[in-house]
């Protein structure tokens, strides 16, 4: 059971160049996220699918977009990447309310 | 605002010598106080929901406890293997389908 999948695991960019993050999910969980982690910062949610063909705001959401391809499918993108997205982003999903999430392994990606 | 936060931020214990992590909170309406453990490297794992004050839940060595302001971990005699980082996460009625999360607790348990 593969639970939450990324792609890539590490990705390195230049400034302004574009990349989309996959994630996929096999629990045929409703409710999918996209959070970003960073030293000192804690995890924060940058977008957010509570159910096929929907999609909501997190609290950093700037510089991204998302889409939510099927149930299982959601994809994170950054159309011209800056420094300040050097981060690791975490997919996750859950069954019914969010509280419990299932986790991916994360996506480490560094832009210079 | 919906606000969380963790102390301390790092901790070391010696294998057997019991501590507890503090997880402060604010919210409003809170809908359930959540607490994940997450290895080096990897994503964190869920380990416990509560729901109200003076709920607790156990988990081998680990018991969490919630009260109106803030949650407890408790680690009794850790061993090396519970070495990771602790966070804790508050969802809130004005925030449906969102987790506020706190910035963790590292901890090393020392053999």
């Amino acid at each position: 059971n593969a639970g939450v999948t990324q792609t890539p695991k590490f990705q390195v960019l230049k400034t302004g160049q574009s990349m989309t993050l996959q994630c996929a999910q096999d629990m045929n969980h409703n409710s999918m996220y996209w959070y970003r982690q960073d030293p000192g910062m804690g995890l924060r949610l940058i977008y957010y699918s509570a159910s096929e063909g929907t999609t909501d705001k997190g609290e950093v959401p700037n510089g991204y977009n998302v889409s939510r391809l099927n149930k299982r499918e959601f994809s994170l993108r950054l159309e011209s990447a800056a420094p300040s997205q050097t981060s690791v982003y975490f997919c996750a999903s859950s069954g019914g309310w969010a509280g419990e999430l299932f986790f991916g392994e994360g996506s480490r990606l560094t832009v210079l | 605002e919906d606000q969380v936060t963790q102390s301390p931020e790092a901790l070391r214990l010696q294998e057997g010598e019991s501590s507890s992590l503090n997880c402060s909170y604010t919210v409003s309406g809170l809908r359930g106080l959540f607490w994940y453990r997450q290895d080096p490297g990897k994503g964190p794992e869920f380990l416990f929901t509560l729901y109200s004050a003076g709920e607790e839940k156990e988990k081998e060595r680990l018991k969490a406890t919630l009260t109106k302001k803030e949650s407890f971990l408790h680690i009794t005699a850790p061993k090396p293997e519970d070495s990771a980082t602790y966070l804790c996460a508050v969802g809130g009625s004005s925030n449906t389908g969102k987790l506020i999360f706190g910035q963790g607790t590292t901890l090393q348990v020392k053999p």
